[in-house]
């Protein structure tokens, strides 16, 4: 069982913008950087965003990414059929002495 | 650009050892400012992190699956290794490979995965 929560799914319209929120503590979201990545179907994983808001070569500023308190959100603006994916956030964990991933989120394109 | 791949048998029997190799090219493991990862996913669920290796030797594992997971460096060959002990069915899962900056602990890049399943 994780210790950082996302919603299951969210969705929306091509075009529209959502939003995927990663709750935590201050164990790890709250003094600890957080990535986020992406998971096409049948795919590995890709690192989406990292150090809370910095964007990897090549990743389009569609993505966006913030951190408050033990929580962050993810950001997809001008949603497209190729953004179907899972997401997942992710940080170092003090507590669990380890690194830990999100519960993921499905993003369906309406 | 850095490229990592999996390596192993896709068929463990319980109670085995479930052994995988990752391959690095495109950069060295003893470069230093990476950890070498190995993360898992079971069907259908999410992603967990089993540990890292510094190319020195020095590593870290998640808590609960320390007492079955080692992970080895082979700098001369530039891979990594993971061995998994008494593996149960719920250990069948895609397992990853990923290169992790030592700053800030992101994975930046990851290999295909590989399958492997446990059963008789």
């Amino acid at each position: 069982q994780s210790v950082l929560t996302q919603p299951p799914s969210v969705s929306a319209a091509p075009g529209q913008k959502v939003t995927i929120s990663c709750s935590g503590s201050s164990y790890n979201i709250g003094n600890n950087y957080v990535s986020w990545y992406q998971q096409l179907p049948g795919t590995a994983p890709k690192l989406l965003i990292y150090d809370n808001n910095k964007r990897p070569s090549g990743i389009p500023d569609r993505f966006s990414g913030s951190k408050s308190g033990t929580s962050a959100t993810l950001g997809i603006t001008g949603l497209q059929t190729g953004d179907e994916a899972d997401y997942y956030c992710g940080t170092w964990d003090s507590s669990q002495r380890g690194y830990v991933f999100g519960t993921g989120t499905k993003v369906t394109v309406l | 650009q850095v490229q990592l791949q999996e390596s192993g048998p896709g068929l463990v029997k319980p109670s085995q050892t479930l052994s995988l190799t990752c391959t690095v090219s495109g950069d060295s493991i003893t470069g230093g400012d990476f950890y070498w990862s190995w993360i898992r996913q079971p069907p259908g669920k999410g992603l967990e992190w089993i540990g890292y290796i510094y190319y020195s030797g020095n590593a870290y594992y998640n808590p609960s699956l320390k007492s079955r997971v080692a992970i080895s460096v082979d700098p001369s060959k530039n891979h990594f290794s993971l061995n998994l002990t008494s593996v149960t069915a719920a250990d069948t899962a895609v397992y990853y490979c990923a290169r992790t900056t030592v700053t800030t602990a992101k994975f930046d890049s990851w290999g295909q995965g590989t399958l492997v399943t446990v059963s008789s």
